[in-house]
């Protein structure tokens, strides 16, 4: 069955850094991988997709990229603010839309 | 702006009780889906729909059924409350059209169900 992994263990970074989560997942290559947004309490929000053929996405601040190889995503928040602490959810398709999401990560950015 | 919502934000029921979790969208999305959230388990799906009266097992639909009578509105039963289905209940829901898919899903607030 197709799987994502994602650290459980808050990560833990200072402002103004860069945060990095990592997304794997097992077997076949989704078609795409999408990354949301979760804070307590609250639905998930959509923030990016990436297909299975780009290396690389960007939106402002945010950086994803796709390792077909590695079986791997990499989500990156540059200059992080503390409104940026939040929980990370990496999905991916299974078909027809159907999404399988990971457990995400816990991201803390101290002042 | 897409809006999902749910009918409540929290909800406490007995066991046995028969509970209806609704939710709306009112962006003529196709696609609607029902999730629990668990800690350390993550998202998980218990049915959607693609359609009208349609309706697709998720990967964990024991327990439930749902009900798609209209378009916009996806409903979600408990036939029989469990304390196991203590839980938040997120519903999504997404655009599909023909090979143009916008994939990403919408969800609403969550509602988050007690059973004593």
């Amino acid at each position: 069955s197709q799987k994502i992994e994602q650290n459980s263990e808050a990560l833990n970074i200072q402002e103004g850094k860069t945060a990095t989560l990592t997304c794997n997942y097992t077997n076949y290559s989704p078609a795409y991988l999408q990354w949301y947004r979760q804070d307590p309490g609250r639905g998930p929000v959509f923030l990016l997709l990436i297909r299975e053929n780009e290396k690389e996405k960007r939106k402002e601040r945010l950086k994803v990229t796709f390792d077909t190889t590695l079986k791997q995503s990499l989500f990156h928040i540059t200059a992080s603010q503390p409104a940026d602490s939040a929980t990370y959810l990496c999905a991916r398709d299974t078909g027809f839309q159907k999404l399988v999401f990971g457990t995400g990560t816990r991201l803390l950015v101290s002042p | 702006d897409v809006k999902v919502t749910q009918s409540s934000r929290y909800l406490v029921k007995r066991t046995g009780e028969k509970v209806f979790l609704e939710c709306v969208q009112d962006m003529d999305h196709e696609n609607m889906f029902w999730y629990r959230q668990d800690p350390g388990l993550g998202l998980r799906l218990i049915y959607f729909s693609y359609d009208v009266k349609m309706k697709e097992k998720g990967d964990i639909p024991e327990g439930y059924s749902v009900s798609r009578e209209k378009k916009e509105r996806f409903s979600l039963i408990l036939e029989s409350a469990s304390t196991n289905q203590t839980s938040m209940y997120l519903c999504a829901s997404s655009f599909q059209s023909g090979a143009a898919s916008s994939y990403e899903q919408y969800f609403g607030p969550g509602t988050r169900l007690t059973v004593t």
